[in-house]
């Protein structure tokens, strides 16, 4: 039971590059996130999944695109990446009858945009 | 704006003393309640839960929640070392099916 995988571990891009962050889930859960965490910020939300055939909109979702390709994957696109979206990003995972709706946590990818 | 604030510290506490961290939350309709904790360079991982008024144990940990104060705690007995990471709060409002998180305080354990 691997939980949460995400790939690639680490990326180093040049303003401008695309490239699409993958995640997939083991636990049969509906809903996915994805998160971007900044020094001093705190994890923000910049969409979300609550089930397959659904995207929304999070905090920050501006330069960035979804795609849920079925109940255990969910990829997040950056079209043309800028120096402000050098980030560490995970993805999470939950299931709103499992412990109170926790979000299990990939082990996240660390970006930097030159 | 939902908000959840946290001092981000650091809190340094000697071995084998409590450790207390707090956090507040703007959104008077929050549901649920969840503490994780994050060593640098890894992934969030939950320590626990809580949704009703009151203290909820977990081994040396236990969480406090005060509704009518919008006030959420956790408590660290017999702190360890490998306690030292940074803890995140997190909360959920009523109709707004996502997490808010803080900012997190970062907790510093010295033998």
């Amino acid at each position: 039971n691997a939980g949460v995988t995400q790939t690639p571990k680490f990326q180093v891009l040049k303003t401008g590059q695309s490239m699409t962050l993958q995640c997939a889930q083991d636990m049969n859960h509906n809903s996915m996130y994805w998160y971007r965490q900044d020094p001093g910020m705190g994890l923000r939300l910049i969409y979300y999944s609550a089930s397959e055939g659904t995207t929304d909109k999070g905090e920050v979702p501006n330069g960035y695109n979804v795609s849920r390709l079925n109940k255990r994957e969910f990829s997040l696109r950056l079209e043309s990446a800028a120096p402000s979206q050098t980030s560490v990003y995970f993805c999470a995972s939950s299931e709103p009858v499992d412990r109170g709706d926790t979000q299990y946590f990939g082990p996240g990818t660390r970006l930097t945009v030159l | 704006q939902k908000e959840v604030e946290q001092n981000s510290g650091p809190l340094s506490v000697p071995e084998g003393a409590i450790a207390s961290l707090n956090c507040t939350y703007s959104d008077r309709g929050s549901q649920s309640f969840f503490w994780y904790r994050q060593y640098s360079g890894k992934s969030p991982e939950l320590i626990m839960f809580i949704y009703s008024n009151g203290d909820k144990e977990d081994g040396r940990f236990t969480a406090q929640l005060n509704k009518a104060s919008q006030y959420v705690s956790l408590l660290i007995r017999d702190s360890q070392p490998s306690d030292s990471a940074t803890y995140l709060c997190a909360v959920k409002s009523g109709g707004y099916n996502k997490l808010i998180f803080g900012a997190g305080t970062r907790l510093a354990v010295h033998p």
